[in-house]
């Protein structure tokens, strides 16, 4: 498996516009989880997907952010606006679930909104 | 929520030394896992690790979840190891939610 794929590695927008940030999992994960990483607050959990439903969205910021998971097999972030708050790595993370192993992080998506 | 603290935050080492970093958090866990952020930024799972003792290579990890703590043992570090280790833990009832701490920042040195 190739692990879990993010895209794109590295963005850079103006302030306002649209941001889509995209994950694919491992096969057969039925946890999908978004993260963001910023120097100031650590690595902070934003939304989780069991089964391709959203369990717990309490992390999303504000309603600038949402996330989907369409299929199984991938999902979107989306931030609209933009702000240069929300400039961060962006992390997807998968895992077969609890007792049966661990996470798998994506590569990252580094974000700056000028 | 749980509370997830690591210990020492920062850690310099010659290369060959052998370290142990802690994790002390605050309630029932079904579940703690340790990563490590290399200095390109990739996190790497290490240990899937609730309870009881595990070893890979040169790194050996334990956890004493009647304690509330787990240790990560690094022996004869290499300069390969630098970068950021977290300890992350899913409390109880909080099905396969993580909470990391604020990770020790280590550095190996020739």
């Amino acid at each position: 498996d190739a692990g879990v794929i993010q895209s794109p590695r590295h963005e850079v927008t103006e302030m306002g516009q649209e941001v889509t940030l995209r994950c694919k999992p491992i096969s057969g994960h039925d946890y999908l989880f978004w993260y963001r990483q910023t120097m100031m607050r650590g690595l902070e959990l934003l939304i989780y997907f069991n089964n391709n439903v959203p369990i717990d969205d309490s992390g999303m910021p504000e309603d600038r952010f949402s996330a989907k998971m369409p299929n199984a097999s991938f999902s979107t972030l989306k931030i609209q606006p933009s702000e240069p708050r929300d400039s961060a790595v962006y992390f997807c993370a998968s895992s077969p679930g609890q007792a049966f192993g661990g996470y798998t992080f994506g590569s990252g998506t580094r974000l700056t909104v000028v | 929520g749980i509370q997830v603290e690591q210990s020492p935050p920062d850690l310099i080492l010659q290369e060959g030394a052998n370290s142990t970093l802690r994790c002390n958090f605050s309630d029932s866990v079904n579940n703690l896992q340790w990563f490590h952020q290399n200095p390109w930024g990739q996190l790497i799972n290490l240990f899937y690790i609730p309870s009881g003792t595990k070893q890979n290579g040169r790194l050996s990890a334990t956890t004493v979840a009647t304690e509330r703590y787990s240790l990560l043992y690094i022996s004869s570090s290499q300069t390969t190891d630098s970068g950021v280790y977290f300890c992350a833990v899913e409390a109880d009832g909080t099905a396969s939610k993580l909470t990391f701490g604020t990770g020790t920042r280590l550095q190996v040195t020739l």
